[in-house]
């Protein structure tokens, strides 16, 4: 069965440094999400891709993030300047079209990010 | 907005046990609900959505509108379902993105 490939697993940067983490989503999947999910807290939505262009952001992602789909098969999210806040793991998804509902939500392993 | 709330952070019980993990959500228009699963070292993975009215690995869920819940119950718990629980809700108005309840840690002792 396909899945989503985040990488790296594990990050670890200093604070204010620029990140940047990758995913492949599903090859035929048109829409792709970022969550992020700090330790001992709920999974939030960060933004949600579709057309190459940004169709939703919450009010975490702020002006330090930025995501692209430099390419066919990669969906990135960067962080311009790690904050410790910053410190969560991260969550690639990726979905279909598939029905009048949509298919779900396809998650990757994540990326565990720790910002020093 | 949409919210989902999950009330309970934990949730032990032993092997053949019935279990129910309550989730309520609050959303004005006509959401779609899922229960996703995340047992150790892995990915969120579907468990069940509400309109495919199925049962998964013995799970079911049942949408009640009237009074805005999706609990996940499964009648004879094993410790292969200890595993974290998350109900999370989906709105085409809100782009279909997921919104998540804070999760349930389910631990089924032998």
């Amino acid at each position: 069965e396909p899945e989503v490939t985040q990488t790296p697993s594990h990050q670890v940067t200093q604070m204010g440094q620029e990140v940047i983490l990758r995913c492949v989503p599903i090859s035929n999947h048109l829409y792709f999400y970022w969550y992020r999910q700090i330790l001992g807290q709920k999974v939030e939505f960060l933004v949600s891709f579709y057309n190459n262009e940004i169709s939703e952001k919450s009010e975490i992602f702020d002006d330090q993030f930025s995501v692209e789909r430099p390419d066919g098969s990669n969906f990135t999210l960067k962080i311009r300047s790690t904050k410790l806040e910053d410190s969560a793991m991260y969550f690639c998804a990726s979905r279909g079209i598939g029905g009048v509902r949509g298919s779900p939500l396809h998650f990757g392993n994540g990326t565990r990010l720790t910002v020093t | 907005a949409q919210r989902v709330t999950q009330p309970e952070k934990l949730l032990s019980v032993f092997k053949g046990a019935p279990v129910e993990l309550k989730c309520n959500y609050s959303y004005s228009g006509s959401p779609e609900l899922f229960w996703y699963v995340q047992y150790s070292r892995q990915r969120l993975q579907l468990l069940l959505r509400h309109i495919s009215r199925e049962s998964i690995k013995g799970f079911t869920a049942d949408l009640n509108k009237g009074e805005t819940s999706f609990h996940l119950k499964k009648p004879f718990a094993q410790e292969e379902d200890s595993a974290m629980y998350y109900c999370a809700l989906s709105a085409r108005a809100a782009g279909n993105k997921l919104t998540f309840g804070g999760g349930t840690r389910v631990l089924v002792k032998p």
